[in-house]
């Protein structure tokens, strides 16, 4: 049974870089057929993806995000990490990380945890 | 970026009867070339992590109780919920995977009426 779980801090100061990382339990973040992903919601609002990045290192990230994120992978401890630069009270959301299957629908989610941007 | 538009916002719905939730996208999810539509519909309860319900539009995930469903392709699909169940109160999402960025609806509360 394959499980995600998110960790970090919960509160980030203005301008500062909110780091997250995702330990993945029951499954390889090295095998392929996978995006291991990052989506957040903000507090009463929807969802948004933020990024994704494969086995190999290869990343994508969203547009409107792609100044300031960057994904990275640690497969000697299977999980992977967000860095997201710069943040300001609108990145304020619940930040998930998840398993994309490489068609694209996401099939497994971690919690979720609640970043709030305040100084 | 391709827009989804979910309708309605909100719906409640009695016991044991319909709800109908739609999702259009700003431009055409299906790949003619595996003849699939890159579309994915997600359950939301509060305080809990989406959960996959249905890809390519009509395949329902393992586990999923069959009284959801799904379909339509090109541009325009419909969430159905038949006999509608307690425990299906939640906020509904869609989601295209067919273009990046990935994009979700703004999702369709479901209530019990």
């Amino acid at each position: 049974q394959v499980q995600l779980q998110e960790s970090g801090p919960g509160l980030v100061k203005p301008s500062q870089t909110l780091s997250l990382t995702c330990t993945v339990s029951g499954d390889s973040i090295s095998r392929g057929d996978y995006y291991w992903s990052w989506i957040r919601q903000p507090p009463g609002m929807g969802l948004e993806w933020i990024g994704y990045i494969y086995y190999t290192g290869n990343t994508n990230y969203n547009p409107s995000l792609k100044s300031r994120v960057s994904i990275s992978l640690d497969t000697s401890k299977n999980q992977f990490s967000l860095n997201l630069t710069s943040v300001t009270a609108s990145d304020t959301a619940v930040y998930f990380c998840a398993r994309a299957e490489d068609w694209g629908w996401i099939d497994r989610w971690g919690q979720g945890t609640l970043v709030s941007v305040s100084s | 970026d391709i827009v989804m538009t979910q309708s309605p916002d909100s719906l409640a719905v009695s016991l044991g009867e319909r709800a109908t939730i739609h999702c259009k996208s700003s431009q055409t999810v299906f790949y003619s070339s595996n003849n699939m539509n890159y579309l994915a519909w997600y359950q939301q309860k509060p305080g809990q992590p989406p959960r996959l319900l249905i890809y390519w539009a009509s395949t329902r995930e393992s586990g999923v109780p069959d009284r959801f469903s799904g379909s339509g392709s090109g541009t325009d699909f419909t969430l159905s919920i038949n006999s509608l169940q307690a425990e299906d109160v939640a906020v509904y999402y869609c989601q295209q995977h067919y273009y990046l960025p990935w994009t979700f609806g703004q999702g369709t509360k479901v209530e019990i009426k």
